[in-house]
């Protein structure tokens, strides 16, 4: 199947630190990336979208100058957390998926970022 | 607009069966189920892309009622393996997918 990378795992950083997060596909060309937020027993929150060589399209309410989103190839994407804070700790998860928006989105592993 | 799982939370004997349903107050163009186990990523279970269709593998299969706009997860005969969070994405058209709050399973031996 289909296999997403995800790193890091988990981080733990002083605020005001900025956090790069990457998310690769494996085994095959992810032409559409999302990165999703997720809060404790709660549901995955779309952050972003982005397409290979474009832009990233932000959900209402996220700051793309906060989250700084980089879709260079067709097998990895990066999440840059800029100048973190204590309210940016959360679950953070990539996932990818072929050119039909039809296939299923494959997930990372995710991120657990935590700001002291 | 976020899909609306029903129950939030279901707790069976092994053995036991489940229905989870997702439901969506606007017209759905595909309804994904996925299941994700504590601090794992979801896990791909299905697609369904037409009203009416139905898919299954083992025994947990779903269906999808375009007119109703719902999409139901029936799992059966249950395995401690299939306790987790099951969440429905759906797509109205778009490329993304919004995801319901979704539904705690918990099985028992």
């Amino acid at each position: 199947g289909a296999v997403v990378s995800q790193h890091p795992s988990w981080v733990i950083c002083k605020s005001g630190t900025s956090v790069k997060i990457e998310c690769r596909s494996l085994d095959f060309q992810a032409t559409t990336m999302f990165w999703y937020r997720q809060f404790p027993k709660q549901s995955l929150m779309l952050m972003a979208t982005s397409n290979e060589g474009s832009k990233a399209t932000y959900e209402q309410g996220v700051e793309k100058d906060k989250f700084l989103i980089n879709h260079a190839s067709l097998t990895l994407s990066t999440l840059t957390v800029t100048s973190a804070h204590p309210e940016d700790s959360s679950f953070y998860i990539c996932s990818a998926r072929g050119p039909d928006s039809n296939q299923p989105q494959h997930f990372g592993d995710g991120t657990r970022l935590s700001i002291l | 607009q976020q899909p609306v799982q029903s129950p939030q939370a279901v707790i069976l004997r092994e053995g036991e069966d489940a229905v989870i349903n997702c439901s969506s107050s606007k017209a759905l163009y595909s309804v994904h189920w996925y299941r994700q186990k504590h601090g794992e990523a979801p896990v791909f279970l299905m697609i369904l892309l037409k009203g009416g269709e139905q898919k299954g593998h083992d025994k947990i299969s779903a269906s999808f009622n375009e007119k109703k706009q719902q999409s139901s997860l029936y799992l059966t005969a249950s395995q401690l393996s299939y306790s987790g969070t099951y969440f429905c994405g759906t797509a109205s058209g778009a490329q993304k997918l919004v995801f319901g709050q979704g539904t705690r399973l918990t099985i028992n031996p």
